[in-house]
C-alpha cells in the first residue's frame, strides 16, 4: 500500500491482466481521489469516491473506499500499455489542499 | 479543460543562484498550489494562495517564497537556491479548496541547482 513512510510501490504486469493497487491513509476522511501520472506529465484526476458509494466505477477503473479501515483501492481491469504510470490516492488536508500518497508505479509490457 | 501552464520547463542554476518559475491558470480557479515531487517523497505541498494578494504556507515552505499577482498568476520565488531544492516543481490549480476538488496540474518545471 501507498502513504505514510512506505517506498513507492512497483507493479509490472503484461497488457489485458487486471491489476488493483491499495492506499491506507492516516487522517479520518469521507472522500479519496485517485490520480495518475504519466512520464513527464502532472498528475491528473481519474476517479473521486466518496464513503457513501463503498464502489464506484468509470470505464475499465474500480474505486473502492472503506473508513472503517481508512483504506482504498483502485482497479484496472484489462490493463493496455498506455494505463502505464504512477498512480496516486490522495485525501483532503482541508485547509491544504490534497495530501498524497507515495504512489504505485504500474509498468504494463505489449 | 482545465489549463495550468508552467514555464519554464527546465531550469538550471547554481547554488546561492535566483529562480523564479511562474503558473498560470486560465480556469477562473480561486485556489493555485505548488508542489514540490521527490523520489521518496511523492507530492509535498510548499505554498497555496485563494486568490490575488493571498499566500499560505504549505507543508515544506521553507526556502520558498510565492507570491500571486492576479487570479491567473502564481510565481514560486527561490532567492538563495540550494541543492537540495534539486527537484520536480508542480502547479496546480482548483476552484475551492476541500475533499471534494479537482486539482489540476501543470506538466511541471524540473529545476536542477548545481
Amino acid at each position: 500500500s501507498q502513504w505514510g513512510e512506505e517506498n513507492l510501490q512497483a507493479l509490472s504486469i503484461q497488457e489485458g491482466e487486471d491489476v488493483t493497487m491499495n492506499c491506507s491513509y492516516k487522517t479520518y476522511t469521507t472522500v479519496v481521489q485517485w490520480y495518475r501520472q504519466k512520464s513527464g506529465k502532472g498528475p491528473a484526476q481519474l476517479i473521486l469516491i466518496r464513503s457513501n458509494e463503498r464502489e464506484k466505477r468509470s470505464g475499465r477503473l474500480r474505486a473502492t473506499l472503506d473508513t472503517s479501515s481508512q483504506s482504498s483501492s483502485l482497479s484496472i481491469t484489462g490493463t493496455l500499455a498506455t494505463d502505464t504510470a504512477v498512480y496516486f490516492c490522495a485525501t483532503d488536508n482541508y485547509a491544504q489542499g490534497l495530501t498524497f500518497g507515495l504512489g504505485t508505479r504500474v509498468s504494463v509490457f505489449p | 479543460e482545465a489549463a495550468v501552464t508552467q514555464s519554464p520547463r527546465n531550469k538550471v542554476t547554481v547554488t546561492g543562484g535566483n529562480v523564479t518559475l511562474s503558473c498560470r491558470q486560465t480556469n477562473s480557479h480561486n485556489y493555485m498550489y505548488w508542489y514540490r515531487q521527490d523520489t521518496g517523497h511523492g507530492l509535498r505541498l510548499i505554498h497555496y494562495s485563494y486568490g490575488a494578494g493571498n499566500l499560505q504556507i504549505g507543508d515544506v515552505p521553507d526556502g520558498y517564497k510565492a507570491t500571486r499577482t492576479t487570479q491567473e498568476d502564481f510565481f514560486l520565488l527561490l532567492e538563495l537556491a540550494s541543492p537540495s531544492q534539486t527537484s520536480l516543481y508542480f502547479c496546480a490549480s482548483s476552484a475551492s479548496t476541500g475533499r471534494q476538488n479537482t486539482l489540476y496540474f501543470g506538466a511541471g518545471t524540473r529545476l536542477s541547482v548545481l
